[in-house]
């Protein structure tokens, strides 16, 4: 199956600075990725679709100026969590879809642990 | 976010029993289904997807589906003790590249 890469893994910052995470497709192109959010013992929830070329669309509740996504190239995505703060301390994931179609399957990366303290 | 319910559990079974997984959802337009499997701090991985109403299987794995009823289920045969992990049921409504809602997941506990 196709691989989808995260990076950094994990990564431990202050109160009030921002990081940047990134995903990226590794051998194959992506105009459309998925950025989810997993607190623990919760379920994935879906924060935004990052578009290739355009501005992401995010989900209802989730903050745009916040959580800055640029899909710059067609395999690579990065989310920006801007202003950190210990309540955004989570495990961040992205995906990628592969073939189209109805049942087209998803590509995880293999998620970013966020601790802000 | 759409609903996808799942019982949270923990649902355990001995060694070598069939496992029930069973999750529901809200939107009579969701086109295709999955069973994803989640190890603890890792990320997701696909066991199966359904999209038509029936019985699929692959392997010790069967999933099932039931569009009027608005239920999907997946069976686990000769359940191992690896099998324990928690199995997230995820939506996808609508055709193409689309967003996919997933439950809560259920912890499966394999007593050896």
């Amino acid at each position: 199956g196709a691989v989808v890469s995260q990076h950094p893994s994990w990564v431990i910052c202050k109160s009030g600075t921002s990081v940047k995470i990134e995903c990226r497709s590794l051998d194959f192109q992506a105009t459309t990725m998925f950025w989810y959010r997993q607190f623990p013992k919760q379920s994935l929830m879906l924060m935004a679709t990052s578009n290739e070329g355009s501005k992401a669309t995010y989900e209802q509740g989730v903050e745009k100026d916040k959580f800055l996504i640029n899909h710059a190239s067609l395999t690579l995505s990065t989310l920006t969590v801007t202003s950190a703060h210990p309540e955004d301390s989570s495990f961040y994931i992205c995906s990628a879809p592969g073939l189209a179609g109805a049942y087209n399957e998803q590509f995880f990366g293999p998620g970013t642990r966020l601790t802000v303290l | 976010q759409k609903e996808v319910e799942q019982n949270s559990g923990p649902l355990s079974v001995p060694e070598g029993a069939i496992a029930s997984l069973n999750c529901t959802y809200s939107d009579r337009g969701s086109q295709s289904f999955f069973w994803y499997r989640q190890y603890s701090g890792k990320s997701p991985e696909l066991i199966m997807f359904i999209y038509s109403n029936g019985d699929k299987e692959d392997g010790r794995f069967t999933a099932q589906l039931n569009k009027a009823s608005q239920y999907v289920s997946l069976l686990i045969r000769d359940s191992q003790p690896s099998d324990s992990a928690t199995y997230l049921c995820a939506v996808n409504i609508g055709w193409g590249f689309n967003k996919f809602y997933f439950g809560s997941g259920t912890k499966l506990n394999v007593k050896p």
